[in-house]
């Protein structure tokens, strides 16, 4: 089946530890983003990607890093200079900027 | 993107239609109308969007005002399925992919 698969689900770290969630797409999407959401808040985007080895920070960059070295593949780093990394970590992609953008199943992080 | 307003939630029986409304009155003429939904810790769905024309597709109808100031999704049968916290947004098409969703209306489905 053609989607966007996260992985982990559900992922606890210890405080200082860096964490890298993974996002895969099959959907030959060129665009790919990253969003956070906290309970009961809208998303919030922390970095997207046009064109593979191209990526832009959104509005919430700051602790996060990316890569995308391949078209499928957009995976999300969460640094420890994050100050508050515990939320829910959304995957999206779009045949381009612009499109609509379709979302994966979303990964639970817990920092501790 | 203009900002959107929703009721903070409605009920619905099984099987009928749901109807969910949304104001959008500062849109703007480039601003599509989107909506997805989301169930509880599962990633946001696309259902339907559209510019002016009313759209319908297997999951969804949206109608949009002549004026394009409010919309409203209509879930012909609605099932227990259903039940989700539906988000209306209006973007223009060309931004970089920030949505701004606002706290939506979580529709409750009751056999």
């Amino acid at each position: 089946d053609g989607g966007i698969t996260q992985s982990p689900k559900y992922l606890f770290r210890k405080e200082g530890q860096n964490v890298t969630l993974s996002c895969e797409q099959n959907l030959n999407h060129d665009a790919m983003y990253w969003y956070r959401q906290d309970p009961g808040q809208g998303l919030r985007l922390i970095y997207y990607s046009q064109i593979v080895n191209d990526f832009q920070k959104g509005d919430i960059a700051e602790g996060y890093s990316v890569s995308r070295e391949k078209k499928e593949s957009f995976p999300l780093t969460v640094t420890s200079a994050q100050k508050n990394p515990t939320a829910f970590y959304l995957c999206a992609s779009s045949p381009s900027v612009g499109n609509t953008i379709y979302f994966g199943e979303g990964s639970w992080l817990t920092v501790v | 993107d203009a900002k959107t307003t929703q009721p903070t939630s409605m009920d619905c029986a099984e099987g009928r239609a749901a109807n969910l409304p949304c104001n959008h009155s500062t849109i703007s003429g480039n601003e599509y109308v989107y909506w997805y939904r989301q169930i509880h810790s599962q990633g946001p769905q696309y259902i339907i969007h559209g510019l002016k024309n009313n759209e319908t597709n297997e999951m969804a109808s949206l109608i949009i005002t002549e004026d394009r100031k409010s919309s409203t999704l209509i879930l012909p049968h609605a099932t227990l399925r259903d039940t989700a916290v539906y988000y209306c947004i209006v973007r223009v098409l060309r931004n970089t992919g920030k949505l701004i969703f606002g706290q939506g209306t979580t529709l409750q489905v009751k056999p």
